[in-house]
């Protein structure tokens, strides 16, 4: 069975600056895709980022990207330039393509950004 | 707007009752999928279900059964609530097609307190 591990209960960053959310799983299989969630205090989950394994060109979404390194089963989020809307429960999440497409999240990690 | 709505957003209920959980979808989604978030444990899959009445476990059944009657309808159910099912509860959904969007549409949680 696949995990997701997010060793970083919170995080603090100021405006502006720039911060990195760690992302581990394990696996066994090659092909698969991994994403960042955003679950701000309206609870709604937003999709931040997806990261296809079989690309080895890492993601970007404006300010946000990704060190994906498949080798190392590690998946990190940079937020760039952060700004108070950054500030949310972020999950990392892994999915399968076994029939179903069910997600694995890891627990979360909580974003304060101060200003 | 793509929409994937719970029927209650604060739910109380005592030990022993049973409870209904809803969540409609109206995009055609094949996948719908039951999780549960707790704080440190992240979302861990219940059931999910990738036609009409057919169903799958996810990691943490126990104790939860669902219904899916119609495509756009999956039900989850707690057949005696018991205090330690007292979380926040997220019905997502999915396409099943690979080439379309496979990002997951999820509602805005219910929180169920059970006394």
């Amino acid at each position: 069975a696949q995990t997701v591990t997010q060793s970083q209960p919170e995080m603090s960053v100021q405006e502006a600056e720039t911060v990195t959310l760690s992302c581990t799983y394990d696996t066994s299989e090659s092909d698969y895709y991994l994403f960042w969630y955003k679950q701000p205090p309206s609870r709604q989950m937003i999709l931040v980022i997806r990261q296809e394994a079989y690309k080895q060109q890492n993601a970007t979404e404006n300010r946000f990207s990704v060190n994906f390194q498949k080798a190392a089963k590690s998946f990190s989020l940079k937020i760039s330039d952060s700004q108070l809307g950054d500030a949310a429960m972020y999950f990392c999440a892994y999915r399968t393509l076994e029939y179903g497409n069910k997600l694995v999240f890891g627990a979360g990690t909580i974003l304060r950004v101060k200003s | 707007d793509v929409k994937v709505t719970q029927s209650s957003r604060y739910l109380v209920k005592r030990t022993g009752e049973k409870v209904f959980l809803e969540c409609v979808q109206d995009m055609d989604h094949e996948n719908m999928f039951w999780y549960r978030q707790d704080p440190g444990l992240g979302l861990r899959l219940i059931y999910f279900s990738y036609d009409v009445k057919m169903k799958e476990k996810g990691d943490i059944p126990e104790g939860y059964s669902v219904s899916r009657e119609k495509k756009e309808r999956f039900s989850l159910i707690l057949e005696s609530a018991s205090t330690n099912q007292t979380s926040m509860y997220l019905c997502a959904s999915s396409t099943l097609d690979r080439a379309r969007n496979e990002k997951l549409f999820f509602g805005s949680g219910t929180q169920l307190s059970v006394l």
